[in-house]
C-alpha cells in the first residue's frame, strides 16, 4: 500500500527553472517529513526537512511548502542547475512503537538543462 | 569524517542462494536502519536496530533476517534468494539515543544485489 504519493515521475526545466515535486499522503500519525536526493550509484543524502507545526522551510536554494490541512507538501528548487539533476524522494515517518521509520514516495527524475 | 559504509558494492548470487550484507554506521551513531530499494521506486523499509536489539521490522518475509553488533556494526541476511529479491540494499544510520526525536537517516552507498 503506497503511503506517500509522489508526482511528477519525471520533470525537465531549463536552467535557472524553479521544479516543483509535490507529495501527498493519508496517514496522519505522520510527523517529519524528509526530501533526499539521489544520484545514479549513491545512496540518497538528506536535503531539508520539515515538521507538520511549520508550514513553510528553506534551506538554501530549496523550499519545502507543507500544508497540513490538505495533507500535502512540496519541494521547491530555486535557480536550477544541471548540478541538480537526480532523482528527489519525498517521505515520511511517524514516530510509533518506539522507532521512526521512513516511508518513501516513488520518486521524481528530475533534468535539468543547461 | 567516514559516512556510512556497506560492503560488499555489488553481489551477484543465484536463485536459492544466501546471502549477508554488511553495514558500518557513522561513528557514534548507534542505530542502524536497513532498506530495500528496487530499481525505479523509492526505498522500503525493512529493519531498524539499536544497541543491538531489533526496534521495528517493515513487511518482508522471514528470510529476511538483522543483527547489530557491540560495535554497532550491522548484518543482512537474506535466505532463499528470489529473483524479486534483486535490488539496492541500503543502510542509514542515525544517533538513536531518543527513540521519541525523529532523527536524521544518513544513508550509505548500497549493495546493489543481483539474483539470477
Amino acid at each position: 500500500q503506497q503511503q506517500v504519493k509522489q508526482s511528477p515521475q519525471s520533470l525537465i526545466v531549463q536552467k535557472g527553472g524553479i521544479p516543483i515535486i509535490n507529495c501527498a499522503y493519508e496517514n496522519t500519525a505522520f510527523d517529519y517529513f524528509p526530501w533526499y536526493q539521489q544520484f545514479p550509484g549513491k545512496g540518497p543524502a538528506l536535503l531539508i526537512a520539515i515538521r507538520p507545526d511549520v508550514s513553510e522551510k528553506k534551506e538554501g536554494r530549496f523550499t519545502i511548502s507543507f500544508n497540513k490541512s490538505a495533507k500535502q507538501f512540496s519541494l521547491h528548487i530555486m535557480d536550477s542547475q544541471p548540478g541538480d539533476s537526480a532523482t528527489y524522494f519525498c517521505a515520511a515517518s511517524p514516530f510509533s512503537g518506539g522507532y521512526n521509520k521512513l516511508i518513501f514516495g516513488a520518486g521524481t527524475r528530475l533534468a535539468v538543462h543547461p | 569524517d567516514a559516512g556510512v559504509t556497506q560492503s560488499p558494492t555489488h553481489l551477484i548470487k543465484t536463485r536459492g542462494q544466501h546471502v549477508t550484507l554488511r553495514c558500518s554506521p557513522i561513528s557514534g551513531h548507534k542505530s542502524v536502519s536497513w532498506y530495500q530499494q528496487v530499481l525505479g521506486q523509492g526505498p522500503q523499509f525493512i529493519f531498524q536496530y539499536y544497541e543491538k536489539e531489533e526496534r521495528g521490522r517493515g513487511n518482508f518475509p522471514d528470510r529476511f533476517s538483522a543483527r547489530q553488533f557491540p560495535n554497532y556494526s550491522s548484518e543482512l541476511n537474506v535466505n532463499a534468494l528470489l529473483l524479486g529479491d534483486s535490488a539496492l540494499y541500503l543502510c542509514a544510520s542515525s544517533w538513536g539515543g531518543r527513540a521519541s526525536l525523529q532523527e536524521t537517516q544518513y544513508f550509505g552507498p548500497g549493495t546493489r544485489l543481483l539474483v539470477l
